[in-house]
């Protein structure tokens, strides 16, 4: 969806590496999220934010780190890359309503 | 344990017939229930949504089925084209407003 862009699409990285993955919406969402994506797993909720001032721990929050710097902008980050950080991850928004998420096209990260 | 259980076998049909995807859920309390499409090397899309208090809803080939006694959810697509094939995800979202996915169904649809 060309509302919700991200940024590297794909990134190699080695361990211990600081890393950030950005994401941009024009939908003028207040509410965003960061999932990833493994095989088998399915998406899972890293950490989600209901407007600039409000940050929330998902399900698998541990060694990441979130920043809302504007309505659309959420970015994150690995502080230390690990390899079991290899996934595709996801950024979403959703209105207030939260009838739908609407996804990005997906960072793919492989962490060596 | 909280667990959310779709069809864990990939779902193979002839053209024409209906697939019918399955999302099984436990220890969850939904508010909703969400069904996403997703093709290789894209985000999921947004398909259909069904609330607790609702039984069925259907759009245009698709219609879903919420029991929230039997912590399920079915997925249908009618007259089925090899366009459709692609994975499916059921999504649960709580009252505390979080969203929780499946692992999804691969659906191929064969001419």
């Amino acid at each position: 969806d060309a509302d919700v862009t991200q940024t590297p699409r794909n990134r190699i990285t080695k361990t211990g590496k600081r890393i950030m993955l950005e994401c941009s919406q024009t939908k003028g969402h207040d509410r965003m999220y960061w999932y990833r994506q493994d095989p088998g797993l399915g998406l899972r909720l890293i950490y989600y934010s209901f407007d600039v001032k409000d940050i929330n721990k998902g399900e698998i929050s541990d060694g990441y780190s979130v920043s809302r710097q504007a309505q659309a902008k959420f970015s994150l980050s690995l502080e230390s890359a690990i390899p079991n950080q290899t996934a595709l991850y996801f950024c979403a928004t959703s209105d207030e309503f939260q009838e739908t998420q609407y996804f990005g096209p997906g960072t793919r990260l492989l962490v060596l | 344990s909280q667990k959310i259980e779709q069809n864990s076998e990939a779902l193979n049909i002839q053209e024409g017939k209906t697939a019918t995807l399955t999302c099984n859920y436990t220890n969850y309390s939904p508010a909703y229930l969400q069904w996403y499409r997703q093709d290789p090397g894209r985000g999921p899309v947004f398909l259909l949504l069904i609330r607790e208090n609702e039984k069925e809803k259907r759009k245009e080939r698709l219609k879903v089925t919420f029991d929230t006694t039997l912590k399920q959810s079915l997925f249908h697509i009618t007259a089925s084209q090899p366009a459709d094939s692609a994975t499916y995800l059921c999504a649960l979202e709580t009252a505390g407003n979080q969203f929780y996915f499946g692992t999804g169904t691969s659906l191929t649809v064969i001419p």
